[in-house]
């Protein structure tokens, strides 16, 4: 149990374009979700996050209007990186909380490696 | 604020070898929760474990074993008669409550280890 899914697992775009990524929670249901950013040789850093229904919460230095987040459902995030550029280039990974009790749990994605060319 | 310090960038053991990651943790919250967790190179988290801040019983599975010390706000992972499949990074984190009903992960720089066979 506890599976949670992104796709893609890499994507190639060029600048300028944007790129969404899926995070889905298969067999729970996730109140929150969470987007991390993990640069090459460097730990995860936390980037927003998110509740079902509401407007992400985003930390600090993220910008949110590059960064767009939607949770529009218990089983479903995504992440549009709008006018990608090769900056943004990083290992992208969502977690989800399953809550009720478990709210400490967090259960990892398998990531996306995104490359903008 | 939370930190997490993993003071060994990279480590390299021979095969068989006994090793000992180090975390050091910091936090003003009673209550909190510790992981670790390994990243081999596809970039997939994998859960290892996860001590509560009440719970310091050391704990042992397989060739894993974690010492949880709060007087000294560490929590290290040993692994004994290291195999090759070890190599990765492996990431401390602190979890705490962060409102609205979910808790935030803070992780540690990482550790790298290499067997070598």
């Amino acid at each position: 149990g506890a599976v949670v899914s992104q796709h893609p697992s890499r994507v190639i775009c060029k600048s300028g374009t944007s790129v969404k990524i899926e995070c889905r929670s298969l067999d729970f249901q996730a109140t929150t979700m969470f987007w991390y950013r993990q640069f090459p040789k460097q730990s995860l850093m936390l980037m927003a996050t998110s509740n079902e229904g509401s407007k992400a919460t985003y930390e600090q230095g993220v910008e949110k209007d590059k960064f767009l987040i939607n949770h529009a459902s218990l089983t479903l995030s995504t992440l549009t990186v709008t006018s990608a550029h090769p900056e943004d280039s990083s290992f992208y990974i969502c977690s989800a909380n399953p809550g009720h009790g478990f709210s400490y749990e967090q259960y990892f994605g398998p990531g996306t490696r995104l490359t903008v060319t | 604020a939370q930190k997490v310090t993993q003071a060994q960038t990279e480590i390299s053991v021979v095969e068989k070898e006994d090793v000992t990651l180090d975390c050091v943790y910091e936090t003003r919250d009673t209550t909190y929760y510790l992981f670790w967790y390994k990243q081999p190179p596809s970039g997939e988290l994998v859960f290892l474990i996860r001590r509560n801040s009440f719970d310091e019983q050391n704990e042992i599975s397989g060739r894993y074993s974690w010492n949880f010390q709060k007087s000294t706000s560490s929590f290290n992972f040993t692994i004994t008669a290291s195999q090759v499949v070890d190599s990765a990074v492996y990431f401390c984190a602190l979890s705490v409550y962060s409102g609205a009903g979910s808790y935030q992960l803070t992780f540690g720089k990482g550790t790298k280890l290499s067997v070598i066979p």
